[in-house]
């Protein structure tokens, strides 16, 4: 089966600018995670979508970040506007309740904020 | 925070057995034990996961002690890309838990 997808893979801002990516789960998963993984620690969850609804937001600096999750499939995770600590890899996971319950992982967009 | 601690780094030689340790002293009994894994430039990636009973599938080995107080991944036969960021993580196996990634173990195979 095909994985999660992200796009882009590499974006480099300037600081005060704006940015989007994108995610396509694997098809039929209803869980969908955004995680930020700043250099040298493990991902930190910021979002969690349970089809097209919000479950866990609390880490997400809603000051800034934004996600959605139209029609419960693809999302977009935005910054705006982006400051240098934003610097990070952003994951994109999908889960769909198989018997290990298991998240999968896309390779990630490595956003640079100069 | 997560409630796991690894070591940081650990070397293994090419072909030899990779025993990565967890300590998990704070579990409470309906709290699985995974373990996932990060090859450079890429998501973490599924590995294995276990509650009490040690599991074998046909990537690695988790032993967990019988006060499943900490644990052991171990990999068989290490190869070059084996080399990773191994991390340990308890959570309850239900749909609203998630995971909490702590920096985990940089492997390095060496050949």
């Amino acid at each position: 089966e095909a994985g999660v997808a992200q796009s882009p893979r590499y974006k480099i801002i300037e600081k005060r600018q704006s940015v989007a990516f994108w995610c396509n789960p694997i098809s039929g998963h209803a869980t969908l995670y955004w995680y930020q993984q700043i250099l040298g620690q493990g991902p930190k969850l910021l979002i969690q979508f349970q089809n097209n609804g919000v479950v866990d937001d609390s880490q997400l600096p809603k000051d800034r970040f934004s996600a959605e999750r139209l029609k419960g499939v693809d999302s977009t995770l935005k910054i705006q506007p982006a400051k240098l600590e934003d610097s990070a890899v952003y994951l994109c996971a999908s889960r769909g309740g198989g018997v290990y319950n298991e998240q999968f992982f896309g390779p990630g967009t490595r956003l640079t904020v100069l | 925070d997560a409630k796991t601690t690894q070591p940081p780094s650990m070397d293994c030689a090419e072909g030899r057995a990779a025993n990565l340790p967890c300590n998990h002293s704070t579990i409470s009994g309906n709290e699985y034990v995974y373990w996932y894994r990060q090859i450079h430039s890429q998501g973490p990636q599924y590995i294995i996961h276990g509650l009490k009973n040690n599991e074998t599938n046909e990537m690695a080995s988790l032993i967990i002690t019988e006060d499943r107080k900490s644990s052991t991944l171990i990999l068989p036969h290490a190869t070059l890309r084996d080399t990773a960021v191994y991390y340990c993580i308890v959570r309850r196996n239900n749909y609203g838990q998630n995971f909490v990634f702590g920096p985990g173990t940089r492997l390095s195979v060496l050949p």
